[in-house]
């Protein structure tokens, strides 16, 4: 099945910084590549997502890039603000259904004022 | 519409007690999914399944059971409770086969096990 490493599991940059989370995946037939985002008690929310046949995709300050040939994608948040504190996960899945999305164990982001 | 709906919100079990945690959507999607989130873990997948009648297992399946009757309901039922079951436990549906599209989640059910 699918194994999906994500680093750091904890992220702490200052207001207004970038920050990068990487993950990598292991099965080559992984064709979507969804971010979620969860603030403490709530529940996971889709903030942007990909597909292989597109290496690079924005929404504002968010952007998710991938690479295909070395099987990793990456979420980069430009302009940080208090409210992307949260834990992100990544997640893969080649969408036959067998497996569902396998997700990443979440990195902590905190926004330092 | 409601979107996923789960009940509880949170539960207390002592071992060895079975109970279910119900989920709904009202959105006729054809795929439905458990998850458990762990410290430290992720969230795991549970079981799924792609219709009504249509059920599978996930990557950790032991100790849970669940039935598909109708698209809108997918609930998912623990046996006998053990500690290791402690845990917050989502529901996610999805409008396509196989979860290759945005997953909607329940607001999730807070499961303690003493």
């Amino acid at each position: 099945g699918e194994n999906v490493e994500q680093h750091p599991s904890t992220l702490s940059v200052q207001e207004g910084d970038s920050a990068v989370i990487k993950c990598t995946y292991s099965d080559s037939a992984s064709n979507y590549f969804p971010w979620y985002k969860q603030e403490l008690g709530k529940r996971p929310q889709l903030i942007i997502d990909i597909r292989s046949n597109v290496g690079e995709k924005k929404d504002q300050r968010i952007a998710v890039t991938l690479n295909k040939t070395a099987k990793h994608f990456s979420l980069h948040i430009t302009e940080t603000q208090p409210e992307d504190s949260a834990v992100y996960f990544c997640a893969a899945t080649s969408g036959g259904g067998a497996d569902g999305l396998t997700f990443g164990k979440g990195t902590h982001l905190i926004i330092q004022p | 519409n409601a979107g996923v709906t789960q009940t509880p919100k949170f539960q207390v079990l002592k071992t060895g007690q079975s109970m279910t945690l119900q989920c709904a959507q009202d959105m006729n999607h054809e795929y439905m999914s458990w998850y458990r989130q762990d410290p430290g873990m992720g969230l795991r997948l549970i079981h799924y399944s792609v219709g009504a009648g249509i059920t599978d297992q996930g990557e950790v399946p032991n100790g849970y059971n669940v039935s598909r009757s109708t698209t809108e309901d997918f609930p998912l039922r623990l046996l006998s409770a053990a500690p290791s079951q402690t845990s917050v436990y989502f529901c996610a549906s999805t409008p396509l086969q196989g979860g290759d599209s945005p997953l909607h989640f329940g607001n999730g059910t807070r499961l303690t096990v003493t």
